[in-house]
């Protein structure tokens, strides 16, 4: 089944600065990567995702850049602000009977200093 | 779009008691729904995945009669946890998926279980 990494589990960036998140995959088959956001006490919020059929995606201050030989993907924030604070998720999917089938990695805590 | 509501949002209980969460989609018809729990600080667990007019998948380690999911319409589904006892006390998160991979969360229900 896929297995998600996540890397760092948590950041402090002083704001104005970028910040990089790092997911790997095990799941070469997988070809569908969201990035979610979680503030305190709410759910997930999908803030930008990407198919494989493309190396990078920007909206915004936020990118997702994709290497699916190295089976990695990460999430740039960039001029980082104190809103931006939060916890991140990266996703991948498990192929199976329900094609929505995500596994999560454990999550980065991001601090965006003032 | 893409808007999903849960309710309760927080629920106290005594123990021994069941508990009802709701999770709606409300301007997406939802094929697939999933149910997660959440410990502070930890990443979002798939508990159970439930499709339209069938019986729910549970992870393993899941008890399936604790947590009754019933996934009535394309725009419903609900998590029963039933005869709660302090250790269910959690962040339980629904998200709803449609014809694609992308899913949707809901706000969350924090559970108090005394």
């Amino acid at each position: 089944g896929e297995n998600v990494e996540q890397h760092p589990s948590t950041l402090s960036v002083q704001e104005g600065d970028s910040a990089v998140i790092k997911c790997t995959y095990s799941d070469s088959a997988s070809n569908y990567f969201p990035w979610y956001k979680q503030e305190l006490g709410k759910g997930p919020q999908l803030i930008i995702d990407i198919r494989s059929n493309v190396g990078e995606k920007k909206d915004q201050r936020i990118a997702v850049t994709l290497n699916k030989t190295a089976k990695h993907f990460s999430l740039h924030i960039t001029e980082t602000q104190p809103e931006d604070s939060a916890v991140y998720f990266c996703a991948a999917p498990i192929w199976g009977y329900n094609n929505n089938d995500m596994r999560f990695g454990a999550g980065t805590r991001l601090t965006v200093k003032p | 779009g893409a808007v999903v509501s849960q309710h309760p949002s927080r629920v106290i209980c005594k123990s021994g008691t069941s508990v009802k969460i709701e999770c709606r989609s409300l301007d997406f018809q939802a094929t697939t729904m999933f149910w997660y729990r959440q410990f502070p600080k930890q990443s979002l667990m798939l508990m159970a995945t439930s499709n339209e007019g069938s019986k729910a998948t549970y992870e393993q380690g899941v008890e399936k009669d604790k947590f009754l999911i019933n996934h009535a319409s394309l725009t419903l589904s609900t998590l029963t946890v039933t005869s709660a006892h302090p250790e269910d006390s959690s962040f339980y998160i629904c998200s709803a998926g449609g014809a694609q991979e992308t899913q949707y969360f809901g706000p969350g229900t924090r559970l108090l279980v005394l």
